[in-house]
């Protein structure tokens, strides 16, 4: 069974570092994107960036890039979503999902990890 | 903004069919796979159709997905009141190389 597990809720503040994790099992780790997308309170899915596991290749959302880094660890089959100094305007949900790409081109996210609740509050 | 444009809401009574539009106003993503994601309250989202018309394991046939030009839709018929949700479309920007999601629609089953 394919499952993505995401690192608990973390309550935090402004200017501190965090980052948070999502572990897969049940696939090849290497042969799936895993992208990060943020959910703030009472809003849509914003999509934040992807990481190729296997490479380490990653691309961001230009309304993410510079903000947060993605980054995996193969060996424990572990993708990772990291900020150097939070703002309270990062209180959000943040959901891993694995993201189905081939060919220059991704095409569906057919598994999602529960979601890490972020807060960001002094 | 967003490039793919859905209904804030749409509604209908248990029994009935409701359809989702997803306008595409970029030509970069229009020649891409949409797919739909059902995101029940307070869960996390997931997977209805893919490849714009194709329904994974387990879900059921109630729902189905369509793209025809710059505008795919999602239809659910048979509704229930397990299906009240917020719906998300999503597509690939080939162009930018990124991910784009429709605003997303507040189904509610009166």
């Amino acid at each position: 069974e394919v499952q993505l597990v995401q690192s608990g809720a973390e309550v935090k503040k402004p200017g501190e570092s965090l980052r948070i994790s999502c572990k897969g099992s049940g696939y090849s780790f290497t042969s799936y994107w895993i992208s990060w997308v943020r959910q703030m309170p009472g809003k849509g899915l914003e999509w934040m960036g992807r990481i190729d596991p296997s490479d380490s290749y990653t691309n961001y959302s230009p309304s993410f890039q510079g903000h947060v880094t993605i980054s995996a660890d193969k060996s424990i089959s572990t993708a990772y979503l990291e900020w150097s100094s939070l703002k309270a305007s990062d209180t959000a949900m943040y959901y891993c999902a694995r993201l189905y790409c081939s060919g220059g081109r991704c095409y569906e996210f057919d598994y999602w990890g529960q979601g890490t609740l972020v807060t960001v509050s002094s | 903004q967003s490039v793919l444009t859905q209904p804030p809401s749409v509604s209908a009574a248990p029994g009935q069919k409701v359809t989702i539009s997803c306008s595409v106003s970029s030509s970069n993503i229009g020649n891409n796979f949409v797919s739909w994601y059902r995101q029940l309250p307070g869960t996390a989202p997931k997977l209805l159709i893919y490849e714009n018309n194709k329904r994974p394991s387990g879900i059921p046939d109630r729902f189905s997905g369509s793209k025809s030009g710059t505008s795919a839709t999602l239809g659910i018929t048979g509704l229930q009141t397990g299906d009240e949700a917020d719906y998300y479309c999503g597509t690939w920007d080939s162009s930018l190389n990124l991910w784009v999601f429709g605003g997303g629609t507040k189904l509610t089953v009166l």
